[in-house]
């Protein structure tokens, strides 16, 4: 099977603009969970998507958003873009969406920079 | 925040040793993951371990969890330089509810020198 995939890999913005990003997960999988990296605050989770709801969501400001399409690609969008938005932005898919159960698969990410 | 703290936060061995990462973690949890990271790319998943097992165990690597102590450590035995990047504990939540969340740990920097 082909694995998650993200697209773009790498997006340069500037302060105050919007973006979206987009997650493939694998054939089969219906759970999508985003993930922000930073090196100040590690692996955070924002939000997951299942069967196209909502499910879960992290602690961040209402600027960042997600939706899940009925064929279970997902986009995340940031509006208002702030310099701290600067991250790798994560995508992963799992069978049935139960971290209690079963592992997640990562996409290669999403590198973004805002200026 | 994040929940998991690994120990140490790098680790610098000769190729051919072992290495050891241990985690701690505060809630309760369903399973306990070990995640590896190439240099700022996509995670691979290694191993899961559910909370009532106490140790599993994949090719080189051995992770043995403590419920009791709500701490974890991953073992790779016979380190290649291949094995160098960041490694995650990552907890998933107890109950069906809560989800794919899962809440990761600060990382461990592990170097394996040639």
């Amino acid at each position: 099977k082909a694995g998650v995939t993200q697209t773009p890999r790498y997006l340069i913005k500037t302060r105050g603009q919007q973006v979206t990003l987009s997650c493939s997960p694998i054939s089969g999988h219906r759970s999508v969970s985003w993930y922000q990296q930073t090196p100040g605050q590690g692996l955070q989770f924002l939000f997951e998507y299942f069967s196209e709801t909502q499910r879960n969501k992290g602690n961040f400001p209402g600027r960042f958003s997600g939706r899940q399409f009925s064929n279970s690609r997902s986009e995340m969008n940031v509006s208002t873009l702030e310099l701290g938005d600067s991250a790798l932005y994560l995508c992963a898919s799992s069978p049935r969406g139960l971290a209690g159960l079963y592992e997640q698969y990562f996409g290669p990410g999403t590198r973004l920079t805002v200026t | 925040s994040q929940q998991g703290e690994e120990d140490p936060q790098a680790l610098s061995i000769q190729e051919g040793e072992n290495a050891t990462m241990n985690c701690s973690y505060k809630t309760s949890i369903n399973n306990l993951q070990w995640y590896r990271q190439n240099s700022g790319r996509g995670l691979v998943h290694l191993i899961l371990i559910r909370s009532n097992e106490r140790e599993k165990h994949s090719g080189r690597l051995r992770v043995t969890l403590d419920t009791s102590k709500k701490s974890s450590s991953l073992l790779i035995t016979a380190s290649r330089a291949a094995d160098t990047a960041s490694y995650f504990c990552a907890t998933g939540p107890g109950g069906e509810t809560s989800g794919s969340r899962l809440t990761f740990g600060e990382g461990t920097q592990l170097t394996v020198n040639p």
